[in-house]
């Protein structure tokens, strides 16, 4: 089936600084990868539509100045959380639709900023 | 937009028995229906789906259901086992062109053994 690689799993951060997560579709191509958002006991929550050459899509209320995505080739988007907050602190997944229509998700990492 | 709704948003069962949760999608564009298990601090997986032009499916204990006119599909999950402990989210989209999978609020699953 097909796969999704997210990096880096977990990373922790100083408050002020920025970063980068990686989606990597392994063995299909992906017009569209999306990024979510998942607090403790929740369930996933739409930030942005990233499209492959064009800019991203944000749901409302997500800060597109906060979190910059870039879809720089049909298998690699990425979400760099800038100026990042101990209330940046979450758990960051993304997911891609393969060929058949099936979204396949990242293995998410979590983020922890102190 | 679409709206799903999932319940219970916890559900306790005892090894061995069968656990049934329930979600309801507004849209009747609708058309395609994954459910997805995500074990605490991994990724959802997909475990099951089912599309519109079926009522019903099942994969060995597991098996999903579509009531495409009362707009509400459940997964049926038999002879549960500790390892079927998890979150369970239900979506609902169509398939191709730009929608993107609204999902449930999740149910947490407990098998006590």
């Amino acid at each position: 089936g097909a796969v999704v690689s997210q990096h880096p799993s977990w990373v922790i951060c100083k408050s002020g600084t920025s970063v980068k997560i990686e989606c990597r579709s392994l063995d299909f191509q992906a017009t569209t990868m999306f990024w979510y958002r998942q607090f403790p006991k929740q369930s996933l929550m739409l930030m942005a539509t990233s499209n492959e050459g064009s800019k991203a899509t944000y749901e409302q209320g997500v800060e597109k100045d906060k979190f910059l995505i870039n879809h720089a080739s049909l298998t690699l988007s990425t979400l760099t959380v800038t100026s990042a907050h101990p209330e940046d602190s979450s758990f960051y997944i993304c997911s891609a639709r393969d060929g058949g229509g099936v979204y396949t998700f990242g293995s998410g990492t979590r983020l922890t900023v102190v | 937009g679409e709206n799903v709704e999932q319940h219970p948003s916890t559900l306790s069962v005892q090894e061995g028995d069968s656990a049934v949760i329930k979600c309801t999608y507004s849209d009747s564009a609708s058309n395609y229906f994954p459910w997805y298990k995500q074990e605490l601090g991994k990724r959802p997986q997909l475990i099951i789906d089912i599309r519109s032009n079926v009522g019903e499916k099942k994969d060995q204990r597991i098996a999903v259901t579509l009531n495409k006119t009362a707009k509400h599909f459940s997964l049926h999950i038999t002879e549960t086992q500790p390892e079927d402990s998890a979150v369970y989210f239900c979506a609902a989209y169509a398939s191709g062109g730009s929608y993107i999978p609204t999902f449930g609020r999740g149910t947490s699953l407990i098998v006590h053994p």
